[in-house]
């Protein structure tokens, strides 16, 4: 099956510093790719549809000024935590539909972030 | 109507026993039904799937049961082993490749000896 990376799959940052974490299709192309995060035995809440070439769609309540994310080609989406909080803490997922077609939308192996 | 519910939070079956897991939505504009299985610390992983033009389907001891008219499907895991031991989540989608999924909250499998 297609495969979707993720790098890092663990950072610590400094409170105020910036963290920048990447999805790649392998595989396969994709024009959309999600961005979710997960706090502790929860479910997966959605925080942006990135589509290649322009602007992310947020969901409400996500602050796009601080949680950035590019999608500069059809393989790799970025998301950037700026002025990173204890808070923002959390396992961050990336997920993308093949540009070709099918109803399967592939997973990331996650990103844990610790901001201390 | 974007919510798609699941039950039960937890679970504990027994080694051989059947595991069954249910989900409720409202959308009707839903036409892609998921199951996901997650380990700790990994992303989840797609087990299943149906559209709401067949009833069942089956695949190895992972079984979807769809009503339609209910709104309702549901996981049935034949034979539960250890290894199935993790967190469960439905969704929901509608049509179109930018569609997003909506997740139910979960459940956390535990398959005992």
């Amino acid at each position: 099956g297609a495969v979707v990376s993720q790098h890092p799959s663990r950072v610590i940052c400094k409170s105020g510093t910036s963290v920048k974490i990447e999805c790649r299709s392998l595989d396969f192309q994709a024009t959309t790719m999600f961005w979710y995060r997960q706090f502790p035995k929860q479910s997966l809440m959605l925080m942006a549809t990135s589509n290649e070439g322009s602007k992310a769609t947020y969901e409400q309540g996500v602050e796009k000024d601080k949680f950035l994310i590019n999608h500069a080609s059809l393989t790799l989406s970025t998301l950037t935590v700026t002025s990173a909080h204890p808070e923002d803490s959390s396992f961050y997922i990336c997920s993308a539909r093949d540009l070709a077609g099918g109803d399967e939308q592939y997973f990331g192996p996650g990103t844990r972030l610790t901001v201390t | 109507q974007q919510q798609v519910k699941q039950s039960p939070q937890s679970l504990i079956v027994q080694k051989g026993g059947i595991s069954i897991i249910n989900c409720a939505y409202e959308n009707t504009a839903f036409d892609y039904f998921p199951w996901y299985q997650q380990f700790p610390g990994k992303g989840p992983a797609l087990l299943i799937a149906i559209r709401p033009d067949v009833s069942e389907k089956k695949e190895g001891r992972f079984t979807i049961s769809f009503n339609k008219s209910a709104k309702q499907f549901s996981l049935h895991i034949m034979d539960s082993q250890p290894g199935d031991s993790a967190t469960y989540f439905c969704a929901a989608r509608g049509a179109g490749t930018a569609s997003k999924l909506t997740f139910g909250t979960g459940t956390r499998l535990q398959v005992t000896l």
